[in-house]
């Protein structure tokens, strides 16, 4: 596709529940990071792939929280036993390679957890 | 921790005029800075990347500096217009990888 491309837009989860969020980075990029953005806050890194292989999770806020890119295209981030604490957009981006490179980003995904 | 501020946190202006929005950064051994546009509900479309061996880049009425040594960049926005309205976030990526944002500058040009 012509852009990052994330899905669901939107997530309403009851407490508890477990949500699985996707990201279609533009084709042939190498570098893939998810960011959590809470309401009027700017993004807060999560995670980040090279290829397939996760490189940095030290930003994920606890273990209930789980990414991956098993093919090194095509990311999930999954949320298991969300709180409502978890209730943010979470941003997806994609880079062609490692260094010193524009970041490109998808719409976000607005999880809210009641 | 690398710290980014963006001063004003909003800002309202008639249409026509300059705009001048600030990014500060505690931390100079910076790789780039990139500025961001933010409209409601939506992810974020880059403006500008600045190389942290450049002073400056410039794409339409966009511009925007850097001052490593200081820890400052600037975007400048020329003779606004209603469409510029939405938050303007800044960027600073200290290693191979990792995005720190400041919280954005809220921009309201009125008609």
């Amino acid at each position: 596709g012509a852009g990052v491309s994330q899905s669901p837009r939107y997530k309403v989860a009851k407490r508890g529940q477990d949500v699985a969020l996707r990201c279609d980075p533009i084709s042939g990029h190498v570098s893939l990071f998810w960011y959590q953005q809470a309401l009027g806050q700017g993004p807060e890194f999560l995670t980040y792939f090279q290829n397939e292989a996760q490189l940095d999770k030290s930003g994920l806020p606890s273990d209930r929280f789980f990414a991956e890119r098993p093919e090194g295209s095509v990311s999930t981030l999954k949320i298991q036993r969300t709180q409502q604490e978890d209730s943010a957009v979470y941003l997806c981006a994609s880079s062609p390679s490692l260094m010193n490179t524009e970041a490109f980003f998808g719409q976000g995904t607005r999880l809210t957890v009641v | 921790k690398q710290e980014v501020t963006q001063i004003p946190a909003a800002l309202s202006v008639p249409e026509g005029e300059n705009l001048v929005l600030n990014c500060s950064f505690t931390d100079s051994a910076i790789y780039n800075l990139q500025w961001f546009r933010q409209d409601p509900g939506k992810g974020l479309t880059s403006l500008l990347l600045i190389q942290s061996s450049q002073r400056e880049q410039t794409s339409g009425r966009l511009n925007a500096s850097l001052d490593k040594s200081s820890g400052r960049s600037t975007l400048y926005i020329a003779a606004s217009q209603p469409g510029d309205s939405a938050t303007y976030l800044c960027a600073v990526r200290q290693d191979d990888y990792k995005l720190s944002f400041g919280a954005g500058t809220t921009v309201t040009v009125r008609a």
